[in-house]
């Protein structure tokens, strides 16, 4: 079974709805972020998450809210969705600390089309 | 703030042939750097990664990097691609706290991809 999974793999939208993108984890990771994905334009972190109490926000965190509901779960909400926000977002995890690898692991991702 | 440059959107390459995917960064404290790899369809993996100690670094699948803190850069080489490189490759940076004994902020700030495409 894959460390870090996202529910749905692909979503189609309507402008204006609210959608929940979610992610697990079994890596038993503190640190988890979600990303967007953009032809061009890398991976931009949207927000993230250092432990449970703890949500702060990435550089492209308007239109979007988190919740960070357990160690191992970490949901993107688009609360009124729109067209540019088409894109593929991806979940990632971590764990912190001094002398560690600092490796984020990422999910499959969800392609998410706004219409 | 730091910042990553991939200095090539695509780079198109026949199958044995070297490749270099180049990526310079700036930031006012010291970070650490990463290289991943996204296949289609797929999410990224990581492919090597800079931490500290010597400046060539061996990834998986027969890739190596050179971080050249001079010239701030962390240039990805492979000496003979095939045609299962093909992907997109990140380059990504993540700031170092200071007085922290080498702990890392924990988030990463991604270049804007680069494409490799290997011919037959």
């Amino acid at each position: 079974d894959a460390d870090v999974t996202q529910t749905p793999r692909n979503r189609i939208t309507k402008t204006g709805k609210r959608i929940m993108l979610e992610c697990s984890q079994t890596k038993g990771h503190d640190r988890m972020y979600w990303y967007r994905q953009d032809p061009g334009l890398g991976l931009r972190l949207i927000y993230y998450s250092f432990d449970v109490k703890d949500i702060n926000k990435g550089e492209i965190s308007d239109g979007y809210s988190v919740s960070r509901q357990a160690q191992a779960k970490f949901s993107l909400s688009l609360e009124s969705a729109i067209p540019n926000q088409t894109a593929l977002y991806f979940c990632a995890t971590s764990d912190c600390g001094q002398g560690l690898d600092y490796e984020q692991y990422f999910g499959p991702g969800t392609r998410l089309t706004v219409t | 703030a730091q910042s990553v440059t991939q200095l090539d959107s695509q780079v198109p390459v026949f199958e044995e042939a070297p490749v270099e995917l180049r990526c310079n960064y700036s930031s006012s404290v010291s970070v650490y750097l990463f290289w991943y790899v996204q296949y289609p369809n797929q999410g990224l993996q990581l492919l090597l990664k800079y931490l500290s100690g010597s400046t060539l670094v061996k990834g998986i699948n027969g890739f190596e990097a050179e971080f050249n803190k001079s010239q701030t850069s962390f240039h990805l080489r492979k000496p003979s691609v095939h045609i299962s490189d093909t992907a997109e490759y990140f380059c990504a940076v993540s700031k170092v706290q200071p007085d922290a004994g080498g702990t890392s902020y924990g988030k990463l700030t991604f270049g804007q991809g680069t494409i490799l495409t290997v011919h037959p």
